[in-house]
């Protein structure tokens, strides 16, 4: 059982819209940024958004991140075949006093 | 660029220990902290604890407490985790990853070692 909590899945056509969610409670996204990765099937997860909605060098700005109370969302515009992955929300957990991650949504593109 | 890379893929017997180490190239290992997180097959990730190789602060996730230790040798920019008593629950890939912020774990962590495979089996 996640800390975080995401849908296991989502679905979106290419060139779609598609968003997914992250919930978690005041003592980790209530009081600290939510960060966003990426696992492309086989592979490390890389980091995909930070700080709520900051984009790393070299990801395309069809990614998005929001924050608000105790939620976080990411949204992927202009869906490509490639952008299918598992997504992982994360942030600190002042409770537990270390890292904590959602458990993840796999994106299925179409 | 920063890379972490990782020992080799291990097999172990239920009951003994394994340790994994990560090696970082490219920037400032001392002053950066790291993460070890696992993923079980077909799971999600599971942070297991951090380290802060110039304070030498390790934190744990409680339910690893007394069964792992991670450690860093900042002669070789190398962060290492020792997993004791597995069991085949232990089987996943385990993965460092540094914190992009220095001197603290309380941040984003930008570069991720490439996975280690553990199989735990009799």
């Amino acid at each position: 059982q996640s800390v975080l909590t995401q849908p296991p899945s989502a679905s979106g056509t290419p060139g779609q819209r598609v968003t997914m969610s992250c919930s978690g409670s005041s003592s980790n996204i209530g009081s600290n940024a939510v960060n966003w990765y990426q696992q492309l099937p086989g592979t490390a997860p890389k980091l995909l958004m930070y700080r709520n909605d900051q984009r790393p060098s070299g990801v395309p700005d069809r990614f998005s991140g929001s924050k608000s109370g105790t939620s976080a969302s990411l949204a992927i515009s202009g869906l490509q075949p490639e952008d299918e992955a598992d997504f992982y929300c994360a942030t600190w957990d002042d409770s537990l006093n270390g890292p904590v991650f959602g458990g993840g949504t796999k994106l299925t593109v179409l | 660029q920063v890379q972490l890379v990782q020992s080799g893929a291990e097999v172990k017997k239920p009951g003994s220990s394994v340790k994994v180490s990560c090696k970082a190239s490219g920037g400032t290992f001392s002053h950066n902290g790291f993460i070890w997180v696992r993923q079980a097959p077909g799971q999600g990730l599971e942070w297991m604890g951090g380290i802060i190789p110039i304070f030498e602060t390790v934190i744990y996730a409680q339910k690893f407490q007394g069964r792992v230790t991670i450690t860093a040798d900042k002669s070789t920019d190398t962060a290492y985790m020792e997993l004791s008593s597995l069991r085949s629950e232990d089987t996943a890939v385990y993965y460092c990853a540094r914190g992009s912020s220095q001197l603290i774990l309380r941040t984003f962590f930008d570069y991720w070692g490439q996975g280690t495979l553990v199989t735990v089996s009799s």
